[in-house]
């Protein structure tokens, strides 16, 4: 699979926007872009995916770089809820044509100050 | 509507006996992932479940693991002679086919003294 680069943490203040980096230099045409995030004491959750177009949704936004090497994750106003671990994953087809399978790096640990 | 279910939400054992840890997906999903997460890691893949069959069983470790999903809905994830090594958060996952977006349950904490 892939493999995703981003920082290991990151601070943001409440209300402000925060981006979130993911670099991903040997993706496949194929691959797609997902985010997931964990927050304290509970399973990862889905927040956005995208293939070469920005994309959005009510909960970020994802800005996917032309030649789709890196990748932002935006959250456009950060709460103190949106704490957590926000991992950046590409999804590669496997022999069989199924891209079931996350695979997980670190992430980047977001800090909300109030 | 109800979300995934795993039980218990937290186990202790000693080293070298057998535990079995459950989920309950959300209803309909056919897509079923069983994932291991250490402190400070994010979760790895253990085994994937189209259906009743393992369609994926790559990331199981070693033989002490075997999973099970009889009629298609719930899973148990049975480990024999538990390792201190085995001690993590086991994450449950399902999606309505294997390409959507998966949904997690809260886990289960297990420690093996």
């Amino acid at each position: 699979d892939a493999k995703t680069t981003q920082p290991n943490s990151m601070e943001s203040n409440e209300e402000e926007p925060v981006h979130l980096p993911c670099n991903h230099s040997t993706i496949s045409g194929t691959d797609y872009i997902h985010w997931y995030r964990q927050l304290p004491s509970q399973g990862p959750e889905y927040v956005i995916h995208g293939l070469t177009s920005n994309v959005n949704n009510r909960m970020a936004s994802l800005a996917i770089a032309e030649d789709r090497k890196s990748s932002t994750l935006i959250l456009h106003r950060a709460t103190l809820r949106d704490a957590a671990v926000y991992y950046c994953i590409l999804r590669a087809l496997n022999s069989g044509g199924s891209n079931y399978k996350l695979t997980f790096g670190k992430g980047t640990l977001l800090t909300v100050n109030p | 509507g109800a979300g995934v279910s795993q039980t218990p939400s937290n186990k202790v054992t000693e080293k070298g006996k057998y535990v079995e840890l459950r989920c309950d997906p959300i209803s309909g999903h056919t897509a079923l992932y069983w994932y291991r997460q250490s402190l400070g890691q994010g979760p790895e893949f253990l085994i994937y479940f189209q259906g009743t069959g393992a369609a994926d069983d790559s990331g199981l470790p070693n033989d002490r693991f075997f999973a099970v999903r009889p009629e298609g809905s719930v899973s148990t994830l049975k480990i024999q002679r538990t390792e201190r090594g085995d001690s993590a958060m086991y994450l449950c996952a399902s999606s309505l086919i294997p390409d959507n977006e998966q949904f997690f349950g809260p886990g289960t904490r297990l420690t093996v003294l």
